[in-house]
């Protein structure tokens, strides 16, 4: 079974920190990595996707990949409470005729003003 | 424009019962998916297809019947509705083979049954 690991929170940060949030994954072979957030009731948005090891920017946010480590991490600088929601960890499974994604249970986030 | 988009959006039924819900896509992606989000939050595939071919089939019982009329659109047939079967369901739409492109998601269909 491969998993995607997450804390489920909740993470309480005070507006403008940054919030960290992590995931782990167990398919070694993994190959696509993908941050969604999902506000309460609401369907998953894409926020990031990064596919080899490094950084990611894109505003605010900025993803990281360490595939020695299996863990993809997500930076959220300068937190605003508008960014309170949970956030999914997705990983495309490796191998076969196996494309689907995996996701994490989710972290919740609190961005306290 | 709606990229994905889901009908109804809110279903309620009593157990026994059985339902469909549709979904449609203009992004000209090839690859659609169901997903269901249960009362923790946790999203799990149920279904792919790519250019109207089923290529992921979870372990989900078989009262739940995708169709794909065309790659466009792909709907969820559940019959004997059951108790547990309360949950969202989303629908999702990606560019090429499953799985590797962002997936771009619908509102979702919240169904309740009594």
């Amino acid at each position: 079974q491969k998993e995607v690991e997450q804390n489920s929170g909740p993470l309480s940060v005070p507006e403008g920190a940054i919030a960290s949030l992590n995931c782990t994954y167990s398919d070694r072979g993994s190959q696509s990595f993908f941050w969604y957030r999902q506000y309460s009731g609401k369907s998953p948005e894409l926020i990031m996707s990064i596919y080899s090891n490094g950084d990611k920017e894109d505003g605010r946010f900025t993803a990281q990949l360490n595939k020695a480590s299996q863990y993809v991490s997500l930076l959220i600088r300068d937190s605003q409470p508008s960014d309170s929601a949970t956030y999914l960890c997705a990983v495309k499974s490796s191998g076969g005729s196996n494309y689907k994604l995996t996701f994490g249970k989710g972290t919740l986030l609190t961005v306290n003003p | 424009d709606t990229a994905v988009s889901q009908t109804p959006k809110y279903l309620v039924t009593q157990m026994g019962n059985d339902k469909s819900i549709k979904c449609e896509q203009n992004l000209g992606h090839d690859t659609m998916y169901w997903y269901k989000q249960d009362s923790k939050k946790f999203l799990k595939i149920m279904f792919s297809y790519n250019n109207k071919e089923l290529i992921i089939n979870e372990t989900v019982p078989n009262r739940f019947s995708p169709k794909s009329p065309d790659k466009a659109h792909l709907n969820l047939h559940i019959n004997s509705l059951e108790l547990g079967d309360s949950a969202v369901y989303f629908c999702a739409s990606s560019q090429g083979p499953p799985g590797g492109q962002p997936q771009h998601f619908g509102d979702g269909t919240r169904l309740s049954i009594l």
